[in-house]
């Protein structure tokens, strides 16, 4: 069975560009997820997709927006790059069926903002 | 809100000791606890799952108990490797958190021979 799949793994832009990140759930997978982790910040949750739908969004600006599409898989943007949105992009994905099922990771996009 | 409270690292251990990494969480109800493991380079592996009170998950010689009364879910091995060195992250999701997962701040396991 696949993984999940993100691309690209690495991205260097400078401040003030654009940015999209794609990921590719698990499938049979329709809930996918993004969290983000800067260095000295942890791991945080940034957005929820599920049957195309934004589900629940974590604490960051409006500049960060994405999309699922009909095949489940699903876009990350973020607009008007900053440095301090360097970090690692995770995506996840798991099946539809609360917090109870776990969320299956994939290896990341690595952003850098020079 | 939701949170997980790791313990500091890096811990580090010499082949075959015994590893225990603590971790507490507050959360509303009865939400799922997970440890996952990132290894240097990759993205979060699942490690064990527990989704109510008294569950161990087990996976890879390690081991996790759902302790209610307490609110943790320390994560166990008897016998760590050299190829355990990774981060570990406890994480919880559901009940008030919706879907979306509640990280620690991760703790660095280094095993030397």
């Amino acid at each position: 069975e696949a993984g999940v799949t993100q691309s690209p793994t690495h991205l260097i832009k400078t401040r003030g560009q654009q940015v999209t990140l794609r990921c590719s759930p698990i499938s049979g997978h329709t809930s996918v997820y993004w969290y983000q982790q800067a260095l000295g910040l942890g791991l945080q949750f940034l957005l929820w997709y599920d049957e195309g739908e934004e589900r629940n969004r974590g604490n960051f600006p409006p500049r960060f927006s994405g999309r699922q599409f009909p095949n489940y898989s699903s876009e990350l943007n973020v607009n008007a790059l900053e440095l301090e949105d360097s970090a690692l992009y995770l995506c996840a994905s798991s099946l539809r069926t609360g917090g109870l099922q776990p969320q299956h990771f994939g290896d990341g996009t690595r952003l850098s903002i020079l | 809100g939701n949170s997980v409270t790791q313990m500091e690292g890096p811990v580090t251990l010499s082949e075959e000791a015994f590893l225990t990494i603590n971790c507490t969480y507050t959360a509303t109800g009865y939400p799922s606890l997970f440890w996952y493991v990132q290894y240097p380079g990759e993205g979060l592996q699942l490690l064990l799952k527990a989704t109510k009170a008294d569950d161990k998950g087990s996976n890879k010689g390690f081991e996790a108990t759902y302790r209610k009364e307490t609110t943790s879910f320390h994560l166990e091995k008897g016998s760590v490797q050299v190829s355990d060195s990774a981060v570990y992250f406890c994480a919880l999701s559901g009940e008030g958190g919706g879907n979306k997962l509640t990280f620690g701040t991760g703790t660095q396991l280094k095993v030397e021979l």
